[in-house]
């Protein structure tokens, strides 16, 4: 199975500030990645598929990058609303896998 | 309006079984790949299962392979999970996405909870 390592798994931002999230592959996944927002109580929603497509009707100041086992989520600038906990998934091969998620806090 | 809704959670021994229901709407269910998810209480999300759009593909996490089935009724635009067996470890939040064959995606259900307790 391919493992999919997030770091960091917390972190504290203010609002404003530019937050990156990145996730490692453990084998090559070319851009079969997508990054989901969970808020508590709630299901995920998709924001970037493979790798760097915005999700309809998801703002843009969300964005990613990366291909093979690198990537990174970005949020260019925190909005209050963005206090979430974020997750990659691969889609690589099966079975699908889900990095162990960032959860972020406003400072 | 495009919406997945989860039902069939509760409370159920170790050992016994429960069918989960996952209906459709508000889109041509036939041609998606659909996905079960699954989130332990204050854990993350763990891939179940998908089927694929033609119904007949259907790929398990290996945990559950052999106790858990995933069906879809096209008729009734309805996505289905039977969970036999049930363990205390598949206690969870169990959501049903809309997607690919390869993936979930873009819609996904508000979740129904598995209780697996003596």
């Amino acid at each position: 199975d391919i493992q999919m390592t997030q770091s960091p798994s917390s972190l504290s931002a203010s609002v404003g500030d530019r937050v990156t999230i990145t996730c490692q592959a453990s084998q090559d996944i070319s851009n079969f990645l997508n990054w989901y927002q969970q808020k508590p109580g709630q299901a995920p929603k998709l924001l970037i598929y493979d790798a760097s497509n915005l999700e309809t009707g998801v703002p843009s100041r969300f964005s990613g990058r990366g291909s093979g086992t690198e990537f990174t989520f970005i949020i260019s600038t925190l909005q209050p609303e963005d206090i979430a906990t974020y997750y990659c998934q691969h889609h690589d091969s099966l079975p699908i896998t889900f990095g162990q998620g960032t959860r972020l806090g406003i400072k | 309006q495009v919406q997945l809704v989860e039902s069939g959670g509760g409370v159920v021994q170790p050992g016994r079984s429960l069918r989960l229901s996952c209906a459709a709407s508000g889109f041509s269910f036939s041609i998606y790949g659909m996905h079960w998810v699954r989130q332990a209480p204050g854990k993350g999300l763990e891939w179940v299962a998908v089927i694929w759009y033609e119904g007949i593909n259907k790929y398990y996490l290996d945990s559950v392979k052999g106790r858990f089935t995933i069906s879809r009724d096209t008729s009734k635009n309805t996505l289905y999970l039977q969970m036999n067996s049930l363990r205390p470890d598949d206690t969870a939040v169990y959501y049903c996405a809309r997607g690919t064959n390869q993936s979930p995606r873009d819609i996904w259900g508000q979740g129904t909870l598995v209780t697996v307790s003596s």
